[in-house]
């Protein structure tokens, strides 16, 4: 059974705050992905990451960057949080040979920036 | 680029069948996805169609035409518990999948 974990379900920081969303997965997956989830915009990609130490920017990068230094595990930061950065975030991993490109997804992390 | 359109909401009743409906514009076609949310949890898979005409898994089916842009998730005997958001999907060049606003379904009793 494919499990994605995240670090924190429900988090609140404050405007300016170095922020860290840690992802990880059990099932060797290639490629790893972040995407925002907001109230009628849907899920939007942020990053993602196809190998180790390996990145592309989504649809929406700017105000983030990601570290991946191990295949398990993909980060997501924020150098400055903002109040726009409110959000549902999600992380998501896949490998190219498996149910073309199927995703497993964690269960979000609810950011608040106060 | 890519495109998808679905309804923002629907409402069905318990027992009944219901039709969500997904229109996409993409560059290049490798298929198309639903998932299923439930509100506050992640996004499950739900179907994967490549090829045109109709895929039945139990209570759900999702039916694709390629060359109308279409797909639609076809949920039977409506249960309480598929009150949830429906999500469809196409992926891009390099896994990226793009996704649609998603459809929130509530059934009622």
């Amino acid at each position: 059974d494919v499990k994605v974990t995240q670090s924190s379900r429900y988090l609140v920081k404050r405007t300016g705050e170095k922020v860290f969303l840690e992802c990880v997965q059990d099932m060797d997956h290639e490629n790893m992905f972040w995407y925002r989830q907001d109230p009628g915009l849907g899920l939007r990609l942020i990053y993602f990451s196809y190998d180790v130490k390996m990145k592309e920017k989504g649809d929406i990068p700017e105000g983030y960057s990601v570290s991946r230094e191990k295949k398990e595990r993909f980060s997501l930061i924020l150098e400055s949080a903002s109040t726009n950065q409110t959000s549902m975030y999600l992380c998501a991993s896949g490998s190219p040979g498996q149910g073309a490109y199927e995703q497993y997804f964690g269960p979000g992390t609810r950011l608040t920036v106060t | 680029g890519q495109n998808i359109d679905q309804p923002t909401e629907m409402t069905a009743t318990e027992g009944a069948i219901v039709q969500i409906n997904c229109t996409y514009q993409t560059s290049g076609f490798n298929g198309l996805f639903w998932y299923q949310q439930h509100a506050g949890e992640a996004p499950t898979f739900l179907s994967y169609n490549v090829l045109d005409g109709l895929e039945e898994k139990g209570r759900f089916s999702s039916f694709l035409s390629r060359s109308k842009g279409y797909s639609y998730l076809l949920l039977k005997e409506l249960q309480m518990k598929d009150s949830a958001s429906y999500l469809c999907a196409v992926p891009n060049a390099g896994n990226m999948l793009t996704f649609g606003g998603g459809t929130r379904l509530m059934v009622k009793p």
